[in-house]
């Protein structure tokens, strides 16, 4: 069982905005200063969305930001388009550690 | 281009060996950890562990110690992920990706190896 907890799923429509949370337990709110976030489309390697909490890498669309509150992280997407559809993973960074969340699938109805 | 490459997809029988690979490219390959991520099909990402090709110190995830030898080769700017003897439950998609230096997160992934193992 994942120490990063995250919904299993969520949807919006095309145009909404979704946000996807991801909760720490007590022994990793350490490490929760340096949450990431990946993208996973089908068939595909993850993809770096959001790194420290809140900054964006070079590339990825504005459409996406990270926000962090007591032991929950989140990701934003605003603006939902059909390809981003896929699954999401929070990860934390502890120690040479790293731990990713169970995963969310978006569904973009 | 800065890119991680790895090797082709491979089917084993159990209590076979096999080693994978991860080809850096574009960038100072000393200079960052390369990691490695396991995932079984349908199911999310697990943290296996990581070297630094600099000095090929290596970090492992207690999940995985002792089941697995990561390594890199800094001449042919090359990663490696070994097992000694396969088990069926070691069928999965491997990654490598790479964290910067100072780092918390994998900033570039490779593109993933099948690894099947079936009698």
């Amino acid at each position: 069982q994942s120490a990063l907890t995250q919904p299993a799923s969520v949807s919006g429509s095309p145009g909404q905005s979704i946000t996807i949370s991801c909760t720490a337990t007590s022994s990793d709110v350490g490490g929760f200063d340096y949450v990431s976030w990946y993208q996973q489309q089908p068939g595909k390697a993850p993809k770096l969305m959001i790194y420290e909490v809140s900054n964006r890498p070079s590339g990825v669309s504005n459409r996406f930001s990270g926000s962090k509150s007591g032991n929950t992280a989140s990701l934003t997407i605003s603006g939902l388009q059909a390809d981003d559809e896929a699954d999401y993973y929070c990860s934390s960074y502890t120690n040479y550690n790293f731990r990713f969340g169970g995963g969310t699938r978006l569904t973009v109805l | 281009e800065v890119q991680l490459v790895q090797s082709g997809a491979e089917v084993k029988k159990p209590g076979e060996s096999l080693k994978i690979s991860c080809k850096a490219s574009g960038y100072s390959f000393t200079s960052y950890w390369i990691g490695w991520v396991r995932q079984v099909p349908g199911k999310g990402l697990e943290w296996m562990g990581f070297v630094y090709p600099g000095d090929s110190d290596t970090r492992y995830s207690p999940s995985f110690q002792g089941q697995v030898t990561i390594s890199a080769d800094k001449s042919i700017t090359t990663a490696y992920l070994q097992w000694s003897s396969l088990k069926a439950s070691d069928t999965a998609m491997y990654y490598c990706a790479r964290l910067p230096p100072a780092g918390d997160h994998l900033d570039l992934w490779g593109q993933g190896t099948l690894v099947t193992v079936s009698s």
